[in-house]
């Protein structure tokens, strides 16, 4: 059974940092791309960055030069690094696995791990 | 960036009745890359569709996808119970992925 499971949420001040895990199980880790998307308490779903399996990264503008995404596949844990905080970063952060068939469509997703940002 | 529209924001409907969702592209999306997403309140996301018509595993058959180009569609055929939750939109282009605003299907 895959399983995702996110932690290292919290609230932390403006301009703080934080680090996400997500612990995968239950699939071949190294060989899908993962995601993290978030989502803001009350609103849609954004997507924040992607890492594939060789380990090239990509990240939403919005975060671009902040945040970092890496994985250790001898771990199977996807990590969010998460610089330079702000209000509008607090959100509930899913990590998601991308599906094999190459359709950039996240087919297995977390519970979630909030993130709150404030003085 | 291509930004999705979804439209209506919200909707309400009787259990049984028929649902379609829009979801409008700012710019041309490969069919291969639009999924849709259902998510329930305390929820994550829960695949439904991806290539824009073809239903992710364990997925019922009233749920169908449809469209190209700028304008893709989401149906529910017979509305249960278990429907009622917000839909997303969801694609991939020039490095970036983005999501629709979502729309809200409520009990009326």
């Amino acid at each position: 059974e895959v399983q995702l499971v996110e932690s290292g949420g919290g609230l932390i001040q403006p301009g703080g940092s934080l680090r996400l895990s997500c612990a995968a199980s239950g699939f071949t880790f190294s060989s899908y791309a993962m995601s993290w998307v978030r989502q803001a308490p009350g609103k849609g779903l954004e997507w924040v960055s992607v890492i594939f399996g060789g380990d090239s990264t990509y990240y939403a503008d919005s975060v671009k030069g902040r945040f970092t995404i890496s994985r250790d596949n001898s771990k199977n844990t996807l990590y969010l690094q998460m610089n330079s905080l702000r209000a509008e970063d607090t959100a509930v952060y899913y990590c998601a696995r991308e599906s094999i068939r190459g359709y950039r469509d996240f087919d297995y997703w977390g519970q979630g791990t909030l993130v709150t940002v404030s003085s | 960036e291509t930004v999705l529209t979804q439209s209506p924001d919200t909707l309400s409907l009787s259990p049984g009745e028929r649902v379609t969702l829009s979801c409008r592209a700012s710019q041309s999306v490969s069919s291969s890359y639009l999924a849709w997403y259902q998510q329930k309140p305390g929820q994550a996301p829960n695949l439904l569709i991806y290539g824009a018509s073809s239903r992710a595993t364990g997925i019922p058959d009233r749920f169908s996808g449809s469209g190209s180009g700028t304008d893709f569609t989401l149906t529910i055929s017979r509305l249960e119970p278990e429907d009622f939750a917000v839909y997303y939109c969801q694609q991939y282009g020039d490095s970036q992925l983005t999501f629709g605003g979502g729309t809200k299907v409520e009990i009326k």
